[in-house]
């Protein structure tokens, strides 16, 4: 059975912090893993990361994925109060049917 | 503009009621999926579905159906049997065998 661990479930930290957040995993026949933000309702895509050591950034955020370690983590710079909201982590195998397996999320809050 | 619509947003049901959600799509997916958001619980998968007329038990299948007689549409029916229905809920589609799902708003059931 496909598991995701995000760790921490919470996190609260001022308005410039730099943050971090992990996921580790264990899927069959791995494929991806995906980061999500959840600020109100629908979630929203990050990152898709296939391959391992290989960054993907878009402004302030970015990723990055150990396919041996079996870990990932997503990293926010210079946080802003618009940064609060859950960050879901999700994989999936090649032949996933079932589409993603998610953690619990972890439920990040920008302090001004 | 292209999409997932839920409807409705919010949805009051009397113990007992079955009550039914819906999820149109009209991103020509053939893959589409449920799922439930508790707090602190992350997204766990109900049923999913990969072609018209076919669908499958996801990991909390017990007190819900869902049908599947037009690619766009994946109506969930929450029954009278779901024990603990008050959830936030969230339909997806994606490609075929595609990794990264799309999400609806959102609909937030509670039960009075």
């Amino acid at each position: 059975e496909d598991k995701v661990v995000q760790s921490p479930l919470s996190l609260v930290v001022h308005e410039g912090d730099t943050v971090t957040l992990n996921c580790s995993y264990e899927v069959t026949n791995f494929r991806s893993l995906l980061w999500y933000k959840q600020e109100k309702k629908a979630p929203t895509f990050l990152f898709m990361l296939t391959s391992s050591g290989i960054e993907k950034k878009s402004g302030r955020l970015s990723s990055i994925l150990d396919k041996k370690e079996l870990f990932s983590i997503l990293n926010i710079t210079a946080t802003q109060t618009g940064d609060s909201a859950i960050y879901l982590c999700a994989v999936v195998g090649w032949g996933g049917a079932d589409g993603l397996t998610f953690g619990k999320g972890t439920h990040l809050i920008i302090q001004p | 503009d292209g999409g997932i619509t839920q409807s409705p947003k919010y949805l009051f049901r009397k113990e007992g009621q079955n009550v039914t959600l819906s999820c149109e799509q009209n991103l020509n997916h053939d893959a589409m999926y449920w799922y439930r958001q508790d707090p602190g619980q992350g997204l766990r998968l109900i049923y999913y579905s990969q072609i018209v007329n076919d669908f499958q038990k996801g990991d909390i299948a017990e007190g819900y159906s869902v049908s599947r007689e037009k690619k766009e549409s994946f109506p969930l029916t929450v029954t009278s049997a779901q024990k603990n229905p008050t959830a936030f809920y969230l339909c997806a589609s994606s490609i075929r065998g595609g990794a990264e799902a799309f999400f609806g708003q959102g609909t937030r059931l509670t039960v009075v």
